[in-house]
């Protein structure tokens, strides 16, 4: 059983440009969800994806969107990227109904 | 709204101590609450995981309580250890939604 995936590890980007973060769940997840953790914060969730739906969405502007593929695998885009999206993007997996909740290594985006 | 608070914001201790972070939350109408550990610049690792009706839950050293009225949890760490240090967050989940809400941590340090 493969654990939850995520690439890239780091990535550098400037103001205004826009990033793709992917995530691939854990074997026999069909739910993903996304969170994004400042410097010294605890995450905070951005959305969430159940069979390729998004299933909810946290205090986010519309530049943040995301998709989920019939694999369950996702992808976290970010348009005109400002300074303050500068953060670690975790993704989580999980199957549907209550369950923990397992979550990657992390994307650590620098903005400059 | 949710909130999440974890007290104290960090904790140094000599190896061997036995400790107790502290979590608490405002709305008492939770489905259940997680404690993970995060390890620096790295994503989260799911240590417990308490239902609402549940009071407990234990995992070799660690021992999680829930008092859901009070908005009350506590992570017992027995005998601590210096791979023990790390960020360790609480999270709550809503009923009916998957969507974590997190503290902001406690940082512990734990000396030879």
């Amino acid at each position: 059983e493969t654990g939850v995936t995520q690439s890239p590890t780091h990535l550098i980007k400037t103001r205004g440009q826009q990033v793709t973060l992917r995530c691939s769940s854990q074997s026999g997840h069909n739910t993903v969800s996304w969170y994004q953790q400042a410097l010294g914060q605890g995450p905070q969730f951005i959305f969430q994806y159940y069979r390729e739906e998004e299933n909810g969405r946290g205090n986010f502007p519309p530049r943040f969107s995301g998709l989920q593929f019939p694999n369950y695998s996702s992808e976290l885009n970010v348009n005109a990227l400002e300074l303050d999206d500068s953060a670690l993007y975790l993704c989580a997996s999980s199957f549907t109904g209550i369950e923990t909740q397992y979550f990657g290594p992390g994307t650590r985006l620098l903005v400059l | 709204k949710q909130e999440v608070t974890q007290i104290p914001a960090a904790l140094s201790v000599p190896e061997g101590e036995n400790l107790v972070l502290n979590c608490s939350f405002t709305d008492s109408a939770i489905y259940n609450l997680q404690w993970f550990r995060q390890d620096p610049g790295k994503g989260l690792t799911s240590l417990l995981l308490i239902q609402s009706s549940q009071r407990e839950q234990t995992s070799g050293r660690l021992n999680a309580s829930l008092d859901k009225s009070s908005g009350r949890s506590t992570l017992y760490i027995a005998a601590s250890q210096p791979g023990d240090s790390a960020t360790y967050l609480c999270a709550v989940a809503a009923e009916g939604f998957q969507k974590l809400v997190f503290g902001t941590g406690t940082r512990l340090l734990v000396s030879p």
